[in-house]
């Protein structure tokens, strides 16, 4: 019972590098997400999946691409990184309650360095 | 777009003590969620709330959902060390788009 799985831990990247961070579920969750954390600013949503091939943007999608192919996976994709992007990324997925609500599981984060 | 005030931005207490903390917002919430972040870790569902004026307890700790849809509150009484962490409420519009709305959190420091 893994819950949700994020690789890897720590990353270090050099500016203009691009990298995957992998997110994977086995709860079978119809909704995930990518959030981002940084001090004094919480959690900021980058991208979510209400399901298989559908993915929408969140609050700071820039620079961060997503795709949605199975159920179980949800990888986040840095094109080409900026020092801006260093952050804490954690990625969540969600069973539906009974009254609609959004109850996210979160993973133990990955900590991603641009110098 | 929607965004929630969650105060205090940090605590610094003694073990034993209680504690409040709240989150407000200008928009109306169906449901507020709270969370605690240990150290290195993800965050981790504390306290889910579904219908206004709700009050909810799981141990040491209740939550309960404004009646103006429009705020919450979490209390823990008689904290201890393990308590530390930081403290993040979260609201949703339920019926439209599933996003949860998070306040910056409020961090939390236990003296024993």
């Amino acid at each position: 019972n893994a819950g949700v799985t994020q690789t890897p831990k720590f990353q270090v990247l050099k500016t203009g590098q691009s990298m995957t961070l992998q997110c994977a579920q086995d709860m079978n969750h119809e909704y995930m997400s990518w959030y981002r954390q940084d001090p004094g600013m919480g959690l900021r949503l980058i991208h979510y999946s209400v399901g298989a091939g559908i993915t929408d943007q969140g609050e700071v999608p820039n620079g961060y691409n997503v795709s949605r192919s199975t159920t179980e996976d949800f990888p986040l994709r840095l094109l080409s990184a900026a020092p801006s992007q260093t952050s804490v990324y954690f990625c969540a997925s969600s069973r539906k309650t009974g009254t609609g609500a959004n109850v996210l599981t979160f993973g133990a984060g990955s900590r991603l360095t641009v110098l | 777009g929607q965004q929630l005030n969650q105060s205090p931005q940090s605590m610094f207490i003694q073990e034993g003590e209680d504690v409040s903390m709240n989150c407000t917002s200008s928009s109306i919430f169906n449901t507020w969620l709270w969370y605690k972040q240990d150290p290195g870790e993800g965050p981790v569902l504390l306290i889910a709330l579904y219908k206004a004026g709700e009050l909810t307890s799981n141990g040491r700790l209740t939550a309960q959902f404004g009646i103006t849809r429009k705020d919450s509150f979490l209390n823990i009484s008689a904290s201890i060390p393990s308590d530390v962490g930081i403290y993040f409420c979260a609201g949703q519009v339920t019926g439209g788009s599933e996003k949860l709305v998070f306040g910056k959190g409020t961090k939390l420091t236990v003296n024993p």
